[in-house]
C-alpha cells in the first residue's frame, strides 16, 4: 500500500538553527499538510498546501515557518529559527479527492530542539 | 471553534473484554469523523472514516458509531487483545479536502493479557 514517508525520524538542532523537514507524498495526492504533535499535547494542524500555494494555515504557523513543493515529489517544512517550544513530533500527510477526506499520515519526525 | 473531547483519557481492560471509545465535538458542521490509531513514538494510523451522512463504519473487530446531531462518534473494539493496547485519536474535518482535522486528546488504552 502506498505510504507517506518523512525524513528524517529525529532530528536534534540547537535553538536559532534552520530546519528543513522531508516529507515524500503518496504520488497521485493533491492536498499536503504538516501537523505537530507537542509530547501529552494534542495534535494540532499547522498548515496545508495545494496547487503550489498555502490554501489554509493556523494561528501557529507564522513567519518562522514555510512550506516548499520543490520538485512534484517532495513537500518540505522549514523553520527558519528554532525554538526551544518547537521540540514535537511533525505529521505530514497527504490526501486526494474521492476519498471522502482521508487524510494519510508518515510516521513523523521527533524534532528536539536543545 | 470546533473543540473536540476524547473521554476517558486511559482505560485499561483484561484480554477479551469489549472497548468502547468515546468522542465529542462541539460543530456538528462536520465532513467526516476519522478515527486514528498511534503508537508511542510513531505515526497516525487510520481505522475508520465516518461520512456525515453515516450512521457507522465497520472494520474486522472495530466498529464506529456516528450521531453528528448530537456531536458524538463511539469506536467499538470488539474481543481486545494485547495488540490493541495504543492511543486511539479521533478527529473532525468540515470539507472533503485541503481542510485541517482537529483532533481530540485521545484515549489510552492498555489491554492486559
Amino acid at each position: 500500500e502506498p505510504e507517506v514517508t518523512q525524513t528524517p525520524s529525529h532530528q536534534v538542532t540547537q535553538m536559532g538553527q534552520e530546519v528543513i523537514l522531508r516529507c515524500v507524498p503518496i504520488s497521485n495526492h493533491l492536498y499536503f499538510y504538516w501537523y505537530r504533535q507537542i509530547l501529552g499535547q494534542k495534535v494540532e494542524f499547522l498548515v496545508s498546501f495545494y496547487n503550489n500555494e498555502i490554501s489554509e494555515k493556523s494561528e501557529i504557523f507564522d513567519d518562522q515557518f514555510s512550506v516548499e513543493r520543490p520538485d512534484g515529489s517532495n513537500f518540505t517544512l522549514k523553520i527558519r529559527s528554532t525554538k526551544l517550544e518547537d521540540s514535537a513530533m511533525y505529521f505530514c500527510a497527504s490526501s486526494v479527492p474521492g476519498q471522502g477526506g482521508k487524510l494519510f499520515f508518515g510516521s513523523g519526525t521527533q524534532l528536539s530542539v536543545l | 471553534k470546533q473543540e473536540v473531547t476524547q473521554i476517558p483519557a486511559a482505560l485499561s481492560v483484561p484480554e477479551g473484554e469489549n472497548l468502547v471509545l468515546n468522542c465529542s465535538f462541539t460543530d456538528s458542521a462536520i465532513y467526516n469523523l476519522q478515527w486514528f490509531r498511534q503508537d508511542p513514538g510513531k505515526g497516525l494510523t487510520s481505522l475508520l472514516l465516518i461520512q456525515s451522512s453515516q450512521r457507522e463504519q465497520t472494520s474486522g473487530r472495530l466498529n464506529a458509531s456516528l450521531d453528528k446531531s448530537s456531536g458524538r462518534s463511539t469506536l467499538y473494539i470488539a474481543a481486545s487483545q494485547p495488540g490493541d493496547s495504543a492511543t486511539y485519536l479521533c478527529a473532525v474535518t468540515r470539507q472533503a479536502a485541503g481542510n485541517k482535522l482537529t483532533f481530540g486528546g485521545g484515549t489510552r488504552v492498555l489491554v492486559k493479557p
